[in-house]
């Protein structure tokens, strides 16, 4: 699976749009772009994922740039509740053919009043 | 809906022990992983399982070892515990798209 790089922290006014960046320049042809968080102790939470075309759920929008090096997971409008840990992974969706799923250490988002 | 129940959820352990981490599933998912999770080093992979029968190497995986005899369950063992064990153990499963399933997690502390 390709590796993730991603910042350690960043810092978001409640209410604003929080953009969390992820480059993944290694990411092969059939590697699908997940994102995650963990909000405290808790399990990891799935939020969305993409192969190559943009994506949009009710919990968050995913823009993967057109080389698909790098993708950014926008949560619209952040809420208090916003401040995780969030991770961001390459993964063949095929799981029965292997991947790891390595998390690396994610993006620590403080969402501030 | 139960989806991934690990056990138990707090241990204290004597270094040099054996202790398993047990974890079931019951959305019959053919992958599942486990992760332990260290203050500011994030989720590191120990071990995972594509399928019954198999299971492959994570990240981690020196003095840990696990069994998938079935598809339900996934448990994790120490053989002898250390210290630098002491951890947080999540375990998971992943869909046919992909998503994975994490349970509330074990917290192992190792004297």
């Amino acid at each position: 699976d390709a590796k993730t790089t991603q910042p350690p922290s960043m810092d978001c006014a409640e209410g604003r749009a929080a953009n969390l960046p992820c480059n993944h320049s290694t990411i092969s042809g059939n590697e699908y772009v997940y994102w995650y968080r963990q909000i405290h102790s808790q399990g990891p939470q799935y939020i969305i994922h993409g192969l190559k075309n943009n994506e949009t759920n009710e919990m968050a929008s995913l823009i993967i740039t057109e080389d698909r090096k790098s993708s950014t997971l926008i949560l619209p409008h952040a809420t208090l509740r916003d401040t995780a840990v969030y991770y961001c992974i390459a993964s063949d969706e095929v799981y029965n053919q292997g991947g790891k799923l390595i998390f690396g250490q994610g993006t620590e988002l403080s969402v501030k009043p | 809906i139960a989806g991934i129940t690990q056990a138990p959820t707090s241990q204290i352990l004597a270094a040099g022990r054996r202790m398993t981490l047990r974890c079931t599933q019951d959305m019959r998912h053919n992958a599942m992983y486990w992760y332990r999770q260290d203050l500011g080093l994030g989720l590191r992979l120990i071990h995972y399982s594509n399928t019954a029968g198999t299971t492959g190497k994570g990240e981690v995986p020196d003095g840990y070892s696990v069994s998938r005899a079935n598809t339900d369950d996934f448990p994790l063992t120490l053989a002898s515990a250390v210290p630098s064990q002491t951890s947080v153990y999540f375990c998971a499963s992943r869909d046919r798209a992909g998503e994975l399933f994490f349970g509330e997690g074990s917290r192992l502390t190792v004297l």
